[in-house]
């Protein structure tokens, strides 16, 4: 049971447009959320997060959308730049007790942008 | 400035033999995980620690083993390995489950 879904497994777009990046989730308890890019033989590299309570996050040309009634939340990166091209994994955190904390990773998207 | 470091960074092994993938960190984090990354599958968690001394499983425990006997290192391993665990494995760290720093991954080969 995939609680973290990225529908789309790739999205190109042209260099200065938005790139606009899809997650949803099953988990209503999940209480936080994080983006993260991977380079081809790199280990994931954090992006942006966005707590629960909040609807938006803005970090540079990174901002991260959360709409907890429809479970979904969305990465745009504006203006998109042939360096961003990458997988970008959607995450969740899931706290189920203690010191217990969990992430749960969708399947990655991968953006490509063209020059 | 090392943060996550993954030891070693490419293994081929024989169905069969076993393994131990190290990970250290020098972040002081609490948390770290192992995940396994496989084509169309995403980064999924094998077992992971709050914090030296405690290890739990996550969501594909099986043919794996871990140990945390100290703070800075989360040691992977596979007792009997099988060519379905040929995949990319990260180790990560955390604070508390936040923005955790992943390795650089060990591409692993059964044969």
């Amino acid at each position: 049971d995939q609680q973290v879904k990225q529908n789309s497994p790739s999205l190109s777009v042209q260099e200065g447009r938005i790139s606009i990046l899809n997650c949803d989730y099953t988990n209503s308890m999940f209480d936080y959320f994080l983006w993260y890019k991977k380079y081809p033989a790199e280990g994931p590299t954090f992006l942006i997060s966005i707590s629960s309570i909040k609807d938006k996050n803005e970090d540079g040309r990174f901002t991260v959308f959360l709409n907890k009634s429809a479970k979904h939340l969305s990465l745009h990166i504006v203006p998109s730049q042939p360096g961003d091209s990458a997988v970008y994994f959607c995450a969740a955190r899931f706290y189920s007790g203690g010191s217990n904390y969990k992430l749960t990773f969708g399947k990655g998207t991968l953006l490509t942008v063209n020059p | 400035n090392a943060g996550v470091t993954q030891t070693p960074k490419f293994r081929v092994l024989k169905t069969g033999q076993s393994m131990t993938l190290l990970c250290a960190q020098d972040m002081n984090h609490e948390y770290m995980y192992w995940y396994r990354q496989d084509p169309g599958m995403g980064l999924r968690l094998i077992h992971y620690s709050v914090g030296e001394g405690t290890t739990a499983k996550g969501e594909v425990p099986d043919g794996y083993n871990v140990s945390r006997l100290k703070k800075q290192n989360f040691l992977l391993g596979l007792e009997s390995a099988a060519p379905s665990q040929t995949s990319v494995y990260f180790c990560a760290s955390s604070r508390r489950s936040t923005e955790a720093f992943f390795g650089q991954g060990t591409r692993l080969t059964v044969v």
